[in-house]
This record gives C-alpha cells, structure tokens and sequence, in this order.
C-alpha cells in the first residue's frame, strides 16, 4: 500500500495568514493526489484534485502543487471558516490511501 | 442536484453484521462508481472499497477482504455496504462517496453521503 505522510500534524495561524501543508507518498503517484477539508462533524469536502485543479466553488486563495512523491496544499491567505482538518488521498492505485491529516487551529 | 441519502445510524453487538444504504439522486445512476469510506473516532478517512454501479463490479481493501461485501440495486439507485463479524475496531462513520473524475486526473470522491454511525458495543 502506498503510505501518504502529511506535516505538520497541526499548525496554529491567524487570519490572513499564509499556511502551507505538505504531503509525501511512498512512492511516485504522478499527479494522482487529492486534498479535502472535513469540518468537525461533517463530511469530507474536496478542494484540489489531480495535485492542482481547484475543484468548481472552492475559494482561489486554496492551491495545491507538486508531482511524483511530494505535494503542497496552501492557504493563500487564511479565513475564519479555514479552520478544519484538511487530508491529502491518493488516487495511483488501490487502496486509496489517506494522510493522517492536518488540523488548523486559531492562533 | 446530486445527493447520496444514508441509512440511519446502528448499534450492534461484536460477532453481528451490518447493512448500510446509500440512494443516490440527481444523475444517472449507472454512469459512476462508488467508494465507501470509514472514519474511526478521532481518525482520517479509510477507504473500504470500490463498487461499479454499471456492472456491480468490485474491489475491497485487502484487510477488509472476506467481512465487506458492497451491491447495488439500479432499480432504486441505491448500494450497499454490509460489512460482518463486527468489533469494536468497527466502530466508525460510515460514508458512501460518488467518484468523479477520468483516467487522465485519476479519481476523486466528489459526492458524500451524510454518513452513519455505526457504533460496535457489547
């Protein structure tokens, strides 16, 4: 099984910070990764998929980049409704694996 | 509008089995698959397995390989994850997730049911 490994596990930042969180696979996965944001009691939502492609409704202050073994999520510019749990997947191969997740908490 | 409508939440007894539903409205029902995903108290997601609406093909995680089995009804658009021999490990949201995406971006779990507890107690 593909391994996906994010860091921070969790971060404390303030409005309008600019916050950036990283996810490593266990082996090439190309651009088939995904980032999604879970409120707390609430479903996962989709923000990014392909590495990069911001899903049609996600806010443009949320990017994601990378290939191969090493993918960033960021938070150009953090809002009060930010703070959530945010989760990197990805789609190679089967399993679909997930990160542990990040937690974004107010600073 | 696309939704996925859950089956309510359960309490079963370690040994026993469980039955969740998902309906799924608001598009052709057979044109994508659907993943089902579990959420341990305090946990990430993990990912159950895959079930084609089209053909009722499947493919389960390995460690769940022999307890899961997933089905579909095209009748009613609606699938299935009945998972046995429950335990406490068990004990978890549920959520049945509609896929999007194409062989070029890879999959992605676009659509999510509310989910359903499913709480494992003696």
């Amino acid at each position: 099984d593909i391994q996906m490994t994010q860091s921070p596990s969790s971060l404390s930042a303030s409005v309008g910070d600019r916050v950036t969180i990283t996810c490593r696979a266990s082996q090439n996965i190309n651009n088939y990764l995904n980032w999604y944001q879970q409120e707390q009691g609430k479903a996962p939502k989709l923000l990014i998929f392909a590495a990069a492609s911001l899903q049609s409704g996600v806010p443009s202050r949320f990017s994601g980049s990378g290939s191969g073994t090493e993918f960033t999520l960021t938070i150009s510019s953090l809002q009060p409704e930010d703070f959530a749990t945010y989760y990197c997947q990805q789609s190679y191969n089967s399993p679909r694996t997930f990160g542990q997740g990040t937690t974004v908490e107010i600073k | 509008q696309v939704q996925l409508v859950q089956s309510g939440a359960e309490v079963k007894k370690p040994g026993a089995s469980v039955k969740v539903s998902c309906k799924a409205s608001g598009y052709t029902f057979i044109t994508y698959g659907f993943s089902w995903v579990r959420q341990a108290p305090g946990q990430g997601p993990e990912w159950m397995g895959w079930i084609s609406a089209y053909n009722g093909n499947t493919n389960y995680a390995q460690k769940l390989q022999g307890r899961v089995i997933m089905t579909r009804d095209t009748s009613t658009s609606t699938v299935y994850m009945e998972l046995r021999s429950l335990s406490s490990d068990d004990t978890a949201v549920y959520y049945c997730v509609r896929e999007a995406g194409t062989e070029s971006s890879g999959y992605y779990f676009l659509y999510w049911g509310q989910g359903t507890l499913v709480t494992v107690s003696s």
